[in-house]
Parts: C-alpha cells; sequence; structure tokens
C-alpha cells in the first residue's frame, strides 16, 4: 500500500532554516510527480511546491509566491525520498507541512503523509 | 491566481440528510477541480477528481458536477464519519485550495 512518511519536525527561530524528508513506499516514486502542502494551525490548506517525476531539470520545480526564493523542492529517487529545503523561515511558515503523491493526471493528490509540524518562533 | 470560494462556511446536518457543498472559481477551471475530505487530527484524502470522477474507494454516496467555474459537492446521505471539513482544489492553472466548509453535526 502506498505509504508517506514525513519527518523533520522542530521548532526553529526567525530567519534559521530546516529541511523535511518524506519516506515514500508501496509504489513506483520515480514515476510520480510529488509535492508539498502546508497548513496553518486551524487554517486551510495552502500548496507549497511541486518537482517532477525526474526533478533533473530546474524547469520542473515550481514554487507558491509565499516560498519562492526561501524553499527548495527536491527528491532522491534512489532513496525514494523528497526532501523540502526551507530557508529563511518566517512565523507565517508555522504549519503542519505534508507531502502528497501526484496522480497520474497533473495536480491531483492522492496520498497524502500524516504531516509533520513545524513551529517558527523566537 | 485562481481564487476559490466555498460556501456555506459551515453546513450543520443530521446523520442520514443530504449535504450540498459548493465551491466557485474566480475564472474557469474547465473540470479540473478536486474535492478532499479532512476529519479532525487527520490528512486529508481524495473524494472527487476533475469535477465529478470518484476516487478509489470512495463511496457512492459522493458525487461531484459542475464545470467553469461552479461546482456542486453532494453527499447523498451522512454517515456518522462524513462529519468533516471539505476541500476544493484546482489544477488549471497552478494549484490553489478552497477555504473549506464544515459538515457538523445537528
Amino acid at each position: 500500500q502506498v505509504q508517506l512518511v514525513e519527518s523533520g519536525r522542530g521548532v526553529v527561530q526567525p530567519g534559521r532554516s530546516l529541511r523535511l524528508s518524506c519516506a515514500a513506499s508501496g509504489f513506483s516514486f520515480s514515476t510520480h510527480a510529488m509535492h508539498w502542502v502546508r497548513q496553518a494551525p486551524g487554517k486551510g490548506l495552502e500548496w507549497v511546491a511541486v518537482i517532477s517525476k525526474d526533478g533533473s531539470n530546474g524547469n520542473n520545480k515550481y514554487y507558491a509566491d509565499s516560498v519562492k526564493g526561501r524553499f527548495t523542492i527536491s527528491r532522491d529517487n534512489s532513496k525514494n525520498t523528497l526532501y523540502l529545503q526551507m530557508d529563511n523561515l518566517k512565523p507565517d511558515d508555522t504549519a503542519v507541512y505534508y507531502c502528497a503523491r501526484d496522480s497520474l493526471h497533473y495536480g491531483i493528490f492522492d496520498y497524502w503523509g500524516q504531516g509533520t509540524l513545524v513551529t517558527v518562533s523566537s | 491566481e485562481i481564487v476559490l470560494t466555498q460556501s456555506p462556511a459551515t453546513l450543520s446536518l443530521s446523520p442520514g440528510e443530504r449535504a450540498t457543498l459548493s465551491c466557485r472559481a474566480s475564472e474557469s477551471v474547465t473540470n479540473y477541480l478536486a474535492w478532499y475530505q479532512q476529519r479532525p487530527g487527520q490528512a486529508p484524502r481524495l473524494l472527487i477528481y476533475d469535477a465529478s470522477n470518484r476516487a478509489t474507494g470512495i463511496p457512492d454516496r459522493f458525487s461531484g458536477s459542475g464545470s467553469g467555474t461552479d461546482f456542486t459537492l453532494t453527499i447523498s446521505s451522512l454517515e456518522p464519519e462524513d462529519f468533516a471539513v471539505y476541500y476544493c482544489q484546482q489544477r488549471y492553472n497552478y494549484f490553489t485550495f478552497g477555504p473549506g466548509t464544515k459538515v457538523d453535526i445537528k
């Protein structure tokens, strides 16, 4: 069965960095684009970033305006793992971060991880 | 950016009743509209994609309709596990979510 397990939760000070990981299993990781979606406490869902199935081309990564220039999405298909490098973190980045698998219809999130909480606070 | 608006914000119903949730887009998204369910403390779950297609394993009491800018999610007869928050999401131009509709027990 499809499993997505995020890790890297923590409390960080504004301006610092944090890297999230998402370990995938139960499907052919290299054949699916992958996304990060976040949810601030008590709020709705916000799409963060997407990476194509191979991720080798910089043109195949896209970001929400709110994180562009600060967050970097990447993947290692040999390790079935998705990453989100978050730099220059702001208090507004406080959220549960979900990784989500893209279905074979681009832009449909058919499986989600359980999420990992990132808190940005001094 | 395509903005999605959902109504009502909260829907109070009893088990067995019919729920009708609305999602409106600021511009046409053709049929590139999905619906997700999120129960408290859980990750979202895909219910409907491309306006009217049920995802794998989703009961047939869930149905979607609409195209262009106006979409509807209908739950024909509410089960106890259906009381949750429902989000619509478009994939026509990047990806955005609506603010959600909470279906709670009357």
